[in-house]
C-alpha cells in the first residue's frame, strides 16, 4: 500500500499566480479530507469528499480557495490567486468509511511558500 | 467554543525516561479521542483512537488514558527513544458521524541520548 500520495512536495510562487495541488488517495478509501497546518493554528479542516462528492467546505478560507474530486483516486486543491498569508503545509488525508472509527491517513504534505 | 488544549507546548527528556503529555477539551458532545504521532516534515500518524466508554488504549510503548467526565487525555510514553522526538497532536471528534475533528496544536517532544 503506497499510502496517500500528495505532489509536489514543495511549491515556492509568486503572490497572485495559482497553485495547484494534489493528492492521490488510499485505494479503497471512501474519505478525502484536505487540511491546512500552521504553526499558529495547528491543523485546520479545509474541506472533505465522501465518495468524490464535497460534504463539508465551510473551512475555505475564502472564494480563492477551490477543490474538486473528479474520481474516487485524484483530488485537487487549488488557490487562485494565492497571498503570501496562504503560506503553510497543506495535507491530505483519507480513510475508509463504515462504521467503527478509521484512523485517518495523511499523507505527507505539500509545503507552500508565496512569495 | 469547541476547543483541544494541550500541554507542555515542547518537552526534552534523556533517552530511556518516560514522559506524560496532556490533553484538555472542551468540545461537546464527544465521539472519540485521537492520538497522533508527526515526524519533523512528514504526516501525522495515528496511534490511539478511544471512544467515551475507553480510558485506557495501548499501541506499544505509547498508552493513552481518558476520563470523559474530567474532559482529560493523557499519553504516556514508556522507556523514550530518539525515534520517539515528533510533535504529539491531540485530537477530539464532535459527535458520531461527523468528520469535524478538532485538532490541538501539539506537544513537541525532544528525546536526548
Amino acid at each position: 500500500d503506497a499510502g496517500v500520495i500528495q505532489s509536489p512536495r514543495h511549491e515556492v510562487t509568486e503572490m497572485g499566480q495559482e497553485v495547484t495541488l494534489r493528492c492521490k488517495p488510499i485505494s479503497g478509501h471512501d474519505y478525502l479530507f484536505w487540511y491546512r497546518q500552521t504553526m499558529m493554528r495547528g491543523l485546520e479542516l479545509l474541506i472533505y469528499f465522501n465518495n468524490n462528492v464535497p460534504i463539508d467546505d465551510s473551512g475555505m478560507p475564502e472564494d480563492r480557495f477551490s477543490a474538486k474530486m473528479p474520481n474516487a483516486s485524484f483530488s485537487t486543491l487549488k488557490i487562485q490567486p494565492s497571498e503570501p498569508r496562504d503560506s503553510a503545509v497543506y495535507f491530505c488525508a483519507s480513510n475508509p468509511g463504515g462504521a467503527g472509527y478509521q484512523p485517518q491517513h495523511f499523507g505527507d504534505g505539500t509545503r507552500l511558500s508565496i512569495l | 467554543k469547541n476547543q483541544v488544549e494541550q500541554s507542555p507546548q515542547s518537552l526534552i527528556i534523556l533517552e530511556g525516561k518516560n514522559c506524560t503529555l496532556q490533553c484538555n477539551y472542551t468540545v461537546s458532545p464527544f465521539s472519540n479521542l485521537r492520538w497522533y504521532k508527526q515526524d519533523t516534515g512528514r504526516g501525522p500518524v495515528s496511534l490511539t483512537i478511544m471512544t467515551f466508554s475507553e480510558n485506557t488504549k495501548s499501541n506499544g510503548r505509547y498508552t493513552a488514558t481518558l476520563d470523559a467526565d474530567t474532559k482529560q487525555s493523557s499519553l504516556h510514553i514508556t522507556a523514550s527513544q530518539l525515534s520517539d522526538s515528533a510533535s504529539y497532536i491531540c485530537v477530539v471528534s464532535g459527535s458520531s458521524g461527523t468528520y469535524k475533528y478538532i485538532f490541538g496544536t501539539g506537544t513537541r517532544l525532544k528525546v536526548l541520548a
